[in-house]
């Protein structure tokens, strides 16, 4: 079956600092790709979303880049802020209304 | 304009009790998705439900898990006899349609 798996569980930077979180995934017909935000105690959180049909997606201050040759995909956070410290989970999708496969999350921790 | 509702947040139970998660959809979607979530771990995925429609469920336990989404009414999760291996945060998500998955705060089950 299909895994999404991240490569790293913690990952600690400074403020104002770049993130960059990684994910890759083993499903080659995976259709479409979301990362989430959870914070303490709360439910996961929608950040950004790409297409396998993109290579890239820029936000607010995030950038989801797709790397389907290596089924790699990484979440960049610019100028990362005390905020933004939550576990974050990349998910695949098979592009309708059905199921999303989860990773196991990296923390990201923000140091001021 | 509220978001998914999870009740009860916190849910405590002795072994052989029974457990009901309730989850209220956001306004206007129809569809509704359980996923399970152990301490330090992603979010697995448990049953996908559609008005009244169990639309998947391979994540489902084959005994003591049942869920539903009544024409009126939350979506509930039921579990019976409990066993402390139970013990989890049960995640409830709704969509429209598409492939964003919009979460509730959780509820947090302890089994004693």
């Amino acid at each position: 079956g299909e895994s999404v798996g991240l490569h790293l569980p913690t990952l600690s930077v400074q403020e104002g600092d770049n993130s960059i979180i990684n994910c890759a995934y083993s499903n080659s017909a995976s259709d479409y790709f979301i990362w989430y935000k959870q914070e303490s105690g709360k439910g996961p959180q929608f950040i950004i979303d790409i297409r396998s049909n993109m290579d890239k997606r820029q936000g607010q201050r995030v950038t989801v880049l797709l790397n389907k040759t290596v089924k790699h995909l990484s979440l960049q956070i610019a100028a990362t802020q005390p905020g933004d410290s939550a576990v974050y989970f990349c998910a695949e999708n098979p592009g309708n209304a059905g199921k999303s496969t989860f990773g196991d999350g990296t923390t990201l921790t923000v140091k001021p | 304009n509220a978001g998914v509702m999870q009740n009860p947040r916190h849910l405590v139970r002795r072994r052989g009790q029974e457990a009901r998660l309730r989850c209220s959809p956001m306004k206007g979607h129809s569809h509704v998705y359980w996923y399970r979530q152990l301490p330090e771990e992603g979010l697995k995925f448990m049953v996908y439900l559609q008005k009244e429609n169990i639309i998947d469920e391979s994540g489902m336990p084959k005994e003591r898990f049942s869920a539903e989404f009544p024409k009126e009414g939350p979506s509930i999760l039921r579990i019976q006899q409990v066993v402390r291996g139970d013990s989890a945060a049960y995640f409830c998500a709704s969509s429209g349609g598409s492939s964003i998955q919009y979460f509730g705060a959780g509820t947090r089950l302890s089994v004693l």
